[in-house]
C-alpha cells in the first residue's frame, strides 16, 4: 500500500540549532516525493521535491531533505533553525491508488522553535 | 500569496444543508485538487480536475460532488451535511494534468456544521 509516515507528532529545538524531521514511505515504483509547510490559519505552502537526481535536495528557506532510497526516508534539515520556522510540516508521496496518481500525505509533524 | 482564492473563508451551516465551496486556481494552472483536513482523518485527497475533467478521484463521499467550468474556476458541493462534515476544505492547483509538480494551496474554506 502506498503511504507515508511521519513518526513524530512534535520535533521541538532551540533557534539557531539544526532540525530534522522525519519522513518514511512506502510506493511502488520510483518516488515523487515533496515536502509543504503550513503555517496557522493558511493553506500548505511547496517547500521542495525529489523526483530524480541529487539525494540531497535544496528548498525554499534554507531547508533542504535528504533522500535515501534503503531506508525508504526522505528527511527534512535545516541547519540553522528560527523562530519563524515554527509550523506544521507535511511530508508526501506521489502514489498510484484508486486507478489514478494523487499525493498522500503523512499525519504532519510540529515544528516548535524555541527562543 | 499563493495566487489561489477560496470563498468563502468561513461556512458555517447545520446538518442537513447543502453548501457550495469556490476555488479559483492560479492563473494559468488547469488542474484544480481538493482535499479535506481534519483532526481526526488529517488531510485527506478529494479529487482532481484537470482542464474541465475529472482526473483523479480519493476519498471523496457520495453526498459530494464537484466541478470545473470552462473558466476553470471549480466548486466543491457538499450535501446533506454531517457534524463530522465539519473541517478545513483546500483547494490546489497546478498547471499540468499530473501531481508529479508542485501543488499551489489557497488558504482554505472552514466548514462549521452545527
Amino acid at each position: 500500500a502506498q503511504s507515508v509516515a511521519q513518526p513524530e507528532d512534535q520535533v521541538k529545538v532551540a533557534e539557531g540549532n539544526p532540525l530534522t524531521v522525519k519522513c518514511t514511505y512506502s510506493v511502488s515504483g520510483n518516488p515523487y516525493l515533496f515536502w509543504y509547510v503550513q503555517y496557522p490559519n493558511r493553506g500548505l505552502q511547496f517547500l521542495l521535491k525529489y523526483i530524480t537526481g541529487d539525494n540531497l535536495v535544496k528548498g525554499s528557506y534554507g531547508f533542504e531533505a535528504e533522500f535515501n532510497k534503503s531506508q525508504t526516508s526522505f528527511h527534512l534539515k535545516k541547519p540553522s533553525a528560527l523562530v519563524s520556522d515554527s509550523a506544521l510540516y507535511f511530508c508526501a508521496v506521489r502514489g498510484w491508488k484508486d486507478s489514478s496518481y494523487k499525493l498522500i500525505f503523512g499525519s504532519g509533524t510540529r515544528l516548535l522553535v524555541r527562543p | 500569496d499563493s495566487g489561489v482564492t477560496q470563498t468563502p473563508k468561513h461556512l458555517i451551516t447545520a446538518t442537513g444543508q447543502r453548501v457550495t465551496l469556490r476555488c479559483s486556481p492560479r492563473s494559468g494552472d488547469l488542474s484544480v485538487y481538493w482535499y479535506q483536513q481534519s483532526l481526526d482523518q488529517g488531510l485527506q485527497f478529494l479529487i482532481q480536475y484537470y482542464n474541465g475533467e475529472e482526473r483523479a478521484k480519493g476519498n471523496i463521499l457520495e453526498r459530494f460532488s464537484a466541478q470545473q467550468f470552462p473558466d476553470l474556476h471549480s466548486e466543491l458541493n457538499l450535501s446533506s451535511l454531517e457534524l463530522g462534515d465539519s473541517a478545513l476544505y483546500f483547494c490546489a492547483s497546478n498547471r499540468g494534468p499530473d501531481s508529479n509538480q508542485p501543488q499551489h494551496f489557497g488558504d482554505g474554506t472552514r466548514l462549521s456544521i452545527l
